[in-house]
């Protein structure tokens, strides 16, 4: 059973510091990760993607990829309250079918 | 540019009624995915359809579960004798090239 791990949170930060989400999985296989943001009763936001090892940064957003180390991260700096919102990290499946493999998501809530 | 729409946004269905929940995916997007995602639980795969390729129904729990996508643009999935335990949100999300996955705004299905 393929699986992306999460610690389901809340990950507590005050506005203006760096929030850091993490993210596991098992396929050693996989190519693609994907970080989505998900406000209460709203469907999933696609936020960053990352293919290669290293860091990708998109403004305020950096995601890290280690392929050797299975591991998925999000950097979030200078957070803002409108960040508060759940966090979903995916991995695509190996094996051609492009299904992605959902975590069950970080909580994050920035107070002011 | 228009992103994907579902319809009904929210069905509340008798135990044993059938539903059909419709996606129209972004237009110009060959690949088209159903999720769906209980309440505090992650998403979970269903179905995913590629062009004219013979659709991955690895996801669907159970033979009351069915998906067709006509013309390579709408989809519909359909719960035949609904139970309880199909209450969820179902995603659909549709993608350009099999990677980054949008999704639609989904719908709630309650069964009574």
């Amino acid at each position: 059973q393929k699986e992306v791990e999460q610690n389901s949170g809340p990950l507590s930060v005050p506005e203006g510091a760096i929030a850091s989400l993490n993210c596991t999985y098992s396929d050693r296989g996989s190519q693609s990760f994907f970080w989505y943001r998900q406000y209460s009763g709203k469907s999933p936001e696609l936020i960053m993607f990352i293919y290669s090892n290293g860091d990708k940064e998109d403004g305020r957003f950096t995601a890290q990829l280690n392929k050797a180390s299975q591991y998925v991260s999000l950097l979030i700096r200078d957070s803002q309250p409108s960040d508060s919102a759940t966090y979903l990290c995916a991995v695509m499946e190996s094996g051609g079918y492009n299904k992605l493999i959902f975590g069950a998501g970080t909580r994050l809530a920035v107070h002011p | 540019g228009a992103g994907v729409s579902q319809s009904p946004s929210n069905k509340v269905t008798e135990k044993g009624k059938d539903v059909e929940l419709r996606c129209d995916p972004i237009s110009g997007h060959t690949a088209l995915y159903w999720y769906r995602q209980s309440l505090g639980q992650g998403l979970e795969f269903l179905i995913y359809f590629q062009g004219n390729s013979a659709p991955d129904k690895s996801g669907l729990p159970s033979d009351r579960f069915s998906a067709e996508r006509t013309g390579g643009s709408v989809s519909t999935l359909t719960i035949q004798r609904t139970q309880q335990e199909d209450s969820a949100v179902y995603l659909c999300a549709s993608s350009l090239d099999g990677h980054e996955q949008y999704f639609g705004p989904g719908t709630r299905l309650t069964v009574t």
